[in-house]
């Protein structure tokens, strides 16, 4: 069974800084990866995307792949108390139509 | 207007009852999906849709049903609900035509089931 891993947290940063989400998974036939936020009771929301390895940055947002090592990552710069939410990886299967499959998500709290 | 739009947003019923979640979508994306979202939990998928006429399980189907009335609407059953079918539900949709871009989630609908 493909899987995606994610360390629950929560991760706890302070206002200003880094804060680093890590994500493995276990299909080598993925192709596209992707980053949601998700506030609590809300809905998941598409906030990045990344097809080949090495670094996309998008704002305050960088997701990085490596294929070889089979890791996505995603760097939040300047983090907010806003920025505050679980974060889902999601990746997709190849031999599945592309379907995503989810990991567990990692809770980030940004403290002021 | 939302793109994929969830009713009823809160539904509060008794076990043993039936009742329908609804899902509609104006993106004109042929995958739709249904997912469940317990507390602490990630997503798990109950069915999943790739056309019309294209209806498959996830890995936790028992005790949901589904119909796909068209390209834009997918409705989840719940045909006689219990406790533990407590939880967030959510649809989301896909286009194979675009390729590789993700999913887009409706906004959820919350289910208790007393």
């Amino acid at each position: 069974q493909k899987e995606v891993e994610q360390n629950s947290g929560p991760l706890s940063v302070p206002e200003g800084a880094i804060a680093s989400l890590n994500c493995t998974y276990s299909d080598r036939g993925s192709q596209s990866f992707f980053w949601y936020r998700q506030y609590s009771g809300k809905s998941p929301e598409l906030i990045m995307s990344i097809y080949s390895n090495g670094d996309k940055e998008d704002g305050r947002f960088t997701a990085q792949l490596n294929k070889a090592s089979q890791y996505v990552s995603l760097l939040i710069r300047d983090s907010q108390p806003s920025d505050s939410a679980t974060y889902l990886c999601a990746v997709s299967d190849g031999n599945a139509g592309n379907m995503l499959t989810f990991g567990g998500g990692t809770r980030l709290m940004v403290k002021p | 207007d939302a793109d994929v739009t969830q009713t009823p947003r809160n539904r509060i019923t008794k076990t043993g009852k039936r009742i329908m979640l609804e899902c509609s979508q104006t993106k004109g994306h042929d995958r739709m999906y249904w997912y469940r979202q317990d507390p602490g939990l990630g997503l798990r998928l109950i069915y999943y849709s790739f056309d019309v006429k294209d209806i498959n399980k996830g890995e936790i189907s028992d005790g949901y049903s589904v119909s796909r009335q068209a390209q834009a609407k997918f409705s989840l059953s719940l045909e006689s609900a219990i406790p533990n079918q407590t939880a967030l539900y959510f649809c989301a949709t896909s286009d194979t035509r675009t390729g590789l871009h993700g999913y887009t989630f409706g906004s959820g609908t919350r289910l208790t089931v007393v």
